[in-house]
């Protein structure tokens, strides 16, 4: 039971070029979500999925897409890569969700740091 | 809106001692639950312990308590015994009713001195 695992752990890319990262899980989560991670401002929700083909935005989509073509993996694509989104990126995955109980808990992957050149 | 506040942005204690870091949050919601992780130096967030707005008891994890006070809304994570590889950024952080949303704290960075 690897849990969420994601790839690739570091990626250099220059302005302008395109990336897409994965994350897969194995705990037959439902729900799945990508967060982007800077110094002094937390971690902000890029995109979420409720369930296998549907994907929604969170507080930062602009300059991501996503697709979620089977429950177990979830990918996060930049198309024009800048500078700002130079970041630590991860993804997690819940069972559920706005239950208030513990099947919300989300479980993280371990990260990719990106760096924009 | 959903909000964590923790106000300690660093924290020490020795090695073999408890500490306390400090949570607390602010929502209107009735149904909510508060998440504690770890985040080490190698990056990794490691979920740590969950209480719900509706359990009577502190949840407890191994080293790991939860005091609970609704009343005051704070969530502290008591730490028993600290060791060494307690070194790491805490963070608190809550999901409330049918929001998909987990809202962080902006960290508490532990140091464990031996």
């Amino acid at each position: 039971n690897a849990g969420v695992t994601q790839t690739p752990k570091f990626r250099v890319l220059k302005t302008g070029q395109s990336m897409t990262l994965l994350c897969a899980q194995d705990m037959n989560h439902e729900y799945m979500y990508w967060y982007r991670q800077d110094p002094g401002m937390g971690l902000r929700l890029i995109h979420y999925s409720v369930g296998e083909g549907t994907t929604a935005k969170g507080e930062v989509p602009d300059g991501y897409n996503v697709s979620r073509l089977k429950k177990q993996n979830f990918l996060l694509g930049l198309e024009s890569a800048a500078p700002s989104q130079t970041s630590v990126y991860f993804c997690a995955s819940s069972l559920y969700r706005g239950s208030g109980g513990a099947a919300d808990t989300q479980y993280f992957g371990p990260g990719t740091r990106l760096t924009v050149l | 809106a959903q909000k964590i506040t923790q106000t300690q942005p660093g924290m020490f204690v020795q090695e073999k001692e408890a500490v306390t870091l400090d949570c607390t949050y602010d929502t209107s919601d009735q149904s909510y639950g508060l998440f504690w992780y770890k985040q080490p130096s190698s990056g990794e967030m490691i979920f740590l312990i969950y209480q719900g707005s509706y359990d009577e008891q502190n949840a407890t994890e191994g080293r790991y308590s939860l005091n609970f006070q609704k009343a005051r809304k704070s969530a502290n994570l008591v730490i028993s015994a600290s060791q060494l590889g307690d070194s790491a950024m805490y963070f608190c952080a809550m999901t409330q009713g049918s929001n998909y949303k987990l809202t962080f704290g902006k960290g508490t960075l532990l140091t464990v001195n031996p």
